[in-house]
C-alpha cells in the first residue's frame, strides 16, 4: 500500500498570508490527524478528522483549520501566517479503530518570512 | 493530563554499543504506548508500541516493556548500528484515546 502522501513537501510564505497544505492517507484510513513539529515547542496535536467530521481539536488558535473529504483527503490551512508558524506540519492516518496506531506522513515544511 | 518525559540527548554511541533510552509517563487510566522514529529529513515511523502493562514491543532489534508499576516505556537494543541515528520519540495516547502525546525526543547518533 501506498503511505501517507503531503503535499507541498515546501512552503515560503510572508506575514499576513494564508497556506493550505494537503494529506492523502493510506488507503482504508479514514482517521487523518495533523501535528506541528518546532524545534522549540516539539510534536503537538493540531486535530483529528474522521468521516468528514472534527474528532478532536489540540490547543491552537483559530487561525488554523482543517476539513476532510469523503475520500478522507485532508486539508489543513493557516490564516494570516505569523513567524511562529514556521514548523514542520506532520500528518497521520490511522484505521478508525486503532486510532492510537498512526502512520505519518514525510510533512510539509513551511517558512514564513 | 497525560504527559511523556524522555531523556535530554544527544546520546552518541560507538557501533555495537547497547542503547537505553529512559522515557516516563503520566496518565490518567491505560494508554496505549509507543516509540517512534525519525530519520533525517522524514517524517515519523512507528517502531513499536505496547498496549497493557507487562506488553513487550520489539521491532528491528529494538524493545521496550510497558511498566506500570514504574510508570516507564524505555527503549532498549544491545547492538546498536550506524543506520539507527535518528531521533526517537517516546509517546502515549490522550486520556480520550483521540491523539497521540510526543516526548521532546532523543537524537542518537551512532560513529563506526
Amino acid at each position: 500500500k501506498a503511505g501517507v502522501t503531503q503535499t507541498p513537501r515546501y512552503l515560503i510564505k510572508t506575514r499576513g498570508q494564508q497556506v493550505t497544505l494537503s494529506c492523502s492517507p493510506i488507503s482504508g484510513h479514514r482517521s487523518v490527524s495533523w501535528y506541528q513539529q518546532t524545534p522549540g515547542q516539539g510534536l503537538q496535536f493540531l486535530f483529528e478528522y474522521f468521516s468528514e467530521t472534527q474528532r478532536n481539536k489540540g490547543n491552537f488558535p483559530g487561525r488554523f483549520s482543517g476539513r476532510q473529504f469523503s475520500n478522507s483527503r485532508s486539508e489543513m490551512n493557516v490564516s494570516t501566517l505569523e513567524l511562529g508558524d514556521s514548523a514542520l506540519y506532520l500528518c497521520a492516518s490511522s484505521l478508525s479503530q486503532q486510532r492510537g496506531t498512526q502512520y505519518f506522513g514525510p510533512g510539509t515544511r513551511l517558512t514564513v518570512l | 493530563g497525560n504527559s511523556v518525559t524522555q531523556m535530554e540527548g544527544p546520546v552518541t554511541l560507538s557501533e555495537e554499543a547497547f542503547l537505553t533510552i529512559n522515557c516516563t509517563y503520566t496518565a490518567t487510566g491505560y494508554p496505549s504506548l509507543f516509540w517512534y522514529v525519525q530519520y533525517p529529513g522524514e517524517g515519523l515511523q512507528l517502531l513499536l508500541k505496547a498496549t497493557k502493562a507487562d506488553d513487550k514491543g520489539s521491532n528491528k532489534g529494538f524493545e521496550a516493556t510497558y511498566r506500570k508499576e514504574t510508570t516507564s516505556f524505555h527503549l532498549e537494543k544491545g547492538s546498536v548500528q550506524v543506520s539507527d541515528s535518528a531521533v526517537y520519540f517516546c509517546a502515549l495516547t490522550n486520556q480520550a484515546g483521540t491523539a497521540l502525546i510526543f516526548g521532546k525526543g532523543t537524537t542518537l547518533s551512532v560513529s563506526s
